[in-house]
């Protein structure tokens, strides 16, 4: 069955750069998503990518995807206070109307 | 982007009561909709996959008659929680796709819903 596994937490200090990293186990994923989410609020779309790229880069945001390995990394640049949060992957299988499944989170502590 | 709200954002009940969440795509149709749940410390783990003008699809262990959902137009979908529990008590998420090729989908800012 489908699997998402992520590591559950990562420290870093604010100017560094995070990497967080997420396994999955099903190759037919065809999309994988990062979100963020805060204390208390609901999950904000960070980015995504389509199984058939290895990489996309979006401002401080550059995600990695490795299709033979099933792995998927996000990496913060310049990391800040304001990005300390939950972040979750999560792939999908189709394009037409198919939920996520998520991994269970990695909390990002961004100490100044 | 496109938002997508919830209301309430907090609510506390009764045990033995009925509550109604309430998930409305604010600028755009979505003709799918999802009802997540959270638990402190947890993944999303999707509870239904609501469609406009039909049925719910619920995951399995999701009691279909406690959990009822409606999707009554492009822009809302409702989640009731019937007979509530305390062990109901969680985080409950909707998301809505925008159109029936979008591959974003856009989460409201939860419920969290405390049964006493």
């Amino acid at each position: 069955g489908e699997d998402v596994e992520q590591s559950l937490f990562l420290s870093v200090r604010e100017g560094d750069s995070s990497v967080i990293n997420c396994t999955y186990t099903d190759s037919s994923s065809t999309y994988l998503y990062w979100y963020k989410q805060e204390p208390g609020a609901g999950l904000q779309l960070l980015t995504y990518i389509f199984s058939n790229m290895d990489m996309k880069q979006d401002q401080r945001l550059t995600v990695l995807l490795n299709k033979k390995d099933k792995h998927l990394s996000l990496r913060i640049a310049d990391t800040q206070t304001g990005d300390s949060a939950i972040y979750f992957c999560a792939e999908t299988f189709s394009q037409a109307g198919t939920a996520l499944i998520f991994g269970k989170g990695t909390t990002l502590s961004v100490s100044s | 982007g496109a938002v997508v709200s919830q209301h309430p954002s907090r609510v506390i009940c009764k045990s033995g009561t009925s509550v109604k969440i309430e998930c409305r795509s604010l600028d755009f149709q979505a003709t799918t909709m999802f009802w997540y749940r959270q638990f402190p410390k947890q993944s999303l783990m999707l509870m239904a996959t609501s469609n406009e003008g039909s049925k719910a699809t619920y995951e399995q262990g999701v009691e279909k008659d406690k959990f009822l959902i409606n999707h009554a137009s492009l822009t809302l979908s409702t989640l009731t929680v019937t007979s509530a529990h305390p062990e109901d008590s969680s985080f409950y998420i909707c998301s809505a796709r925008a159109g029936t090729g979008g591959l974003e989908q856009y989460f409201g800012p939860g419920t969290r819903l405390t049964v006493t």
